[in-house]
This record gives structure tokens, sequence and C-alpha cells, in this order.
């Protein structure tokens, strides 16, 4: 059972294109939340969703950041229009249920230059 | 390739007790830093205590303490006078030094703080 899979592990884009990330989650999983990591800082919640639906995104920027989850496919986290401040490190974490043990992905490092 | 391990995935302790959540990893790494995340119900990752490989003296933060025994590659947090609030899962995570993406969680420990 192959855990989360993110990729690009590495990305880089010049301001003003779009960065786009996905995440696998584990089999099984419904539910998938993402986040940032700043440098020097913790991981924030941005979004957290399930299968075609946006549960909860009160940690991800208005403007500019989008996620899904289809019904087929990985999730992707849509960045338009990048920022030098967009540049971190963005994880994604899978679990079957809201209450469950959430696994985390090996992260997408974004770098804006 | 590293790998955190958290063998405990569900603790309890009362109330202004101390309780003690285990973790070990695995690496051939020589210079890394290792984490504490805690994780309440909002699923904000707050990052508990962060512990840098070559320094030997245990990393402290209010409290929480870390045993951190290189030899054995082992990560434990201790948490003193256990509040209600600590109420949360815990993860675990290994990060290389030279590569700020690579960062490993354990499965995690949902610690419940009894009254």
């Amino acid at each position: 059972n192959a855990g989360v899979m993110q990729n690009p592990r590495h990305l880089v884009r010049r301001r003003g294109q779009e960065a786009r990330l996905r995440c696998s989650p584990m089999k099984g999983h419904s539910h998938v939340y993402w986040y940032r990591q700043l440098p020097e800082e913790g991981l924030k919640f941005m979004v957290y969703l399930q299968k075609e639906n946006i549960i909860d995104e009160s940690g991800m920027p208005k403007e500019r950041f989008s996620a899904e989850f289809p019904k087929e496919g990985p999730s992707i986290l849509r960045i338009q229009q990048v920022v030098r401040g967009d540049s971190a490190a963005y994880f994604c974490a899978s679990s079957r249920n809201p209450t469950g043990e959430a696994f985390f992905g090996q992260g997408t490092r974004l770098t804006v230059v | 390739a590293q790998t955190v391990t958290q063998s405990q995935p569900e603790m309890s302790v009362q109330e202004a007790e101390t309780v003690t959540l285990s973790c070990t990893y695995d690496t051939s790494e020589s210079n890394y830093y290792l984490f504490w995340y805690k994780q309440p119900p909002s699923r904000q990752m707050i990052l508990v205590i962060r512990q840098e490989a070559y320094k030997q003296q245990n990393a402290t933060e209010n409290r929480f303490s870390v045993n951190f025994q290189k030899a054995a590659k082992s990560f434990s947090l201790k948490i003193s006078d256990s509040q209600l609030g600590d109420t949360a899962m815990y993860f675990c995570a290994f990060m290389k030094h030279e590569d700020n993406n690579d960062m490993r969680f354990g499965a995690g420990t949902r610690l419940t703080v009894k009254p």
C-alpha cells in the first residue's frame, strides 16, 4: 500500500506563472488536507477536501489559490500568478475518515524566481 | 530512506500527570532535524518542539521536553503537568539538514488528557 504521493518534489516557477501541485492519497483514503510550511515555520493548514467537495478552506488565501479533489485522480493545489512569497514546502496528508490518522506525503518544494 | 515510527496509536493521561510519547526513526544521515507537531481538531499543525541532531542537549519548551538518543535513533516527547488543551494528535517528524523538502512524518499518536 503506497503512501501519500506528492509530485513534483521540486517545482520552480517564475513570477506570474501557475503552479500545480498534485497529491495522491493512500488507497482507501477519501479525505485530503493541504499544508504550507514557510521557511523556519511550522506547517499551516490550508484546506481540507473530501472527494469532490471542499470541506474547510479557512486557511487558504482568498486569491490565486484553489484546490480540488475530483472523483477520479489526485488532489490538485493550484496557485495562479505566483509571487516570491509563495515559495514554501507544500505538504499533503490523507485519512480514511475525518478523525482517523493522517498520513503525510513528502511535500513539494515550490521556488518562485 | 528515512522512516519515522510512532508505535503508540493512542494514549491517555490524567490531567496534571506526565506522559511520554515515543518516536523512533531510521536514517544514515548524521545531521538532521527532528520535530514534534501537535494537531488539534482544527487541523492546524503546531510546532511543539524542534531538535537539531548535532546538539546533544535535549530541547525543552515549557512543559514539553524531549529525550533525544541519537545512537538509538529515538526521540520521545515528555509532556509534564498535562492539561486538557494538550488533547490532540502528535506527530513526530524528521528532516534532513540540507533538504528542507525531505520531511518525513510518523503516523501520529492520539493523546487524550482526562479530567
